[in-house]
């Protein structure tokens, strides 16, 4: 059962625009949601991350929002840049006997020049 | 963002043998590591956790045997895999957290080949 997932395998946007990044959860018990960034053959890299008590966080370019009620959130990169192409994972931090990061199947972000 | 290590980054091996993966915390203490494997176009499957002494808690449908970490120190975690075997060709991949700070940060991964 995928507890966090991202329905968008792939997105293209224009540079400049707004790209936005979603990702639905089903577990109320997460605490803390993470969004990293990932080219292949590389591990992740941490963009920005949000509590659970929160519905914004705001970090340069990067924008991530929570909607707990609908169990999901967005990143929001504007303005988009070429170098922000890459595979993008939502994550989700829970406590079970000590905490525990689960991975979304990431989304293929690709902006173009 | 801190600093994880991870090595070696490509490895080659023959059926049968083991393999050995190592992860470090270079500028923290890393009092929780995490082991994920991806396949092609997946996500990243967590396959265990281990706090630092103590014996690694295994996900559902890892073989702890076959899949053996060691977190003997605050900053350095180990995967062996043992009899690899064509299957486990794969991206694996190590995080690590303090007591501290929300994210877990990653390695570089590995990416392993049984022949």
């Amino acid at each position: 059962d995928q507890q966090v997932k991202q329905n968008s395998p792939s997105l293209s946007v224009q540079e400049g625009r707004i790209s936005i990044l979603n990702c639905d959860y089903t577990n109320s018990m997460f605490d803390y949601f993470l969004w990293y960034k990932k080219y292949p053959a590389e591990g992740p890299t941490f963009l920005i991350s949000i509590s659970s008590i929160k519905d914004k966080n705001e970090d340069g370019r990067f924008t991530v929002f929570l909607n707990k009620s609908a169990k999901h959130l967005s990143l929001h990169i504007v303005p988009s840049q070429p170098g922000d192409s890459a595979v993008y994972f939502c994550a989700a931090r829970w406590f079970s006997g000590t905490y525990k990061y689960i991975f979304g199947t990431g989304t293929r972000l690709k902006v173009l020049a | 963002g801190a600093v994880v290590s991870q090595h070696p980054s490509r490895v080659i091996c023959k059926s049968g043998t083991s393999v050995k993966i190592e992860c470090r915390s270079l500028d923290f203490q890393a009092t929780t590591m995490f082991w994920y494997r991806q396949f092609p176009k997946q996500s990243l499957m967590l396959m265990a956790t281990s706090n630092e002494g103590s014996k690694a808690t295994y996900e559902q449908g890892v073989e702890k045997d076959k899949f053996l970490i060691n977190h003997a120190s605050l900053t350095l975690s180990t995967l062996t895999v043992t009899s690899a075997h064509p299957e486990d060709s794969s991206f694996y991949i190590c995080s690590a957290r303090d007591r501290v700070v929300t994210e877990a940060f990653f390695g570089q991964g590995t990416r392993l080949t049984v022949v």
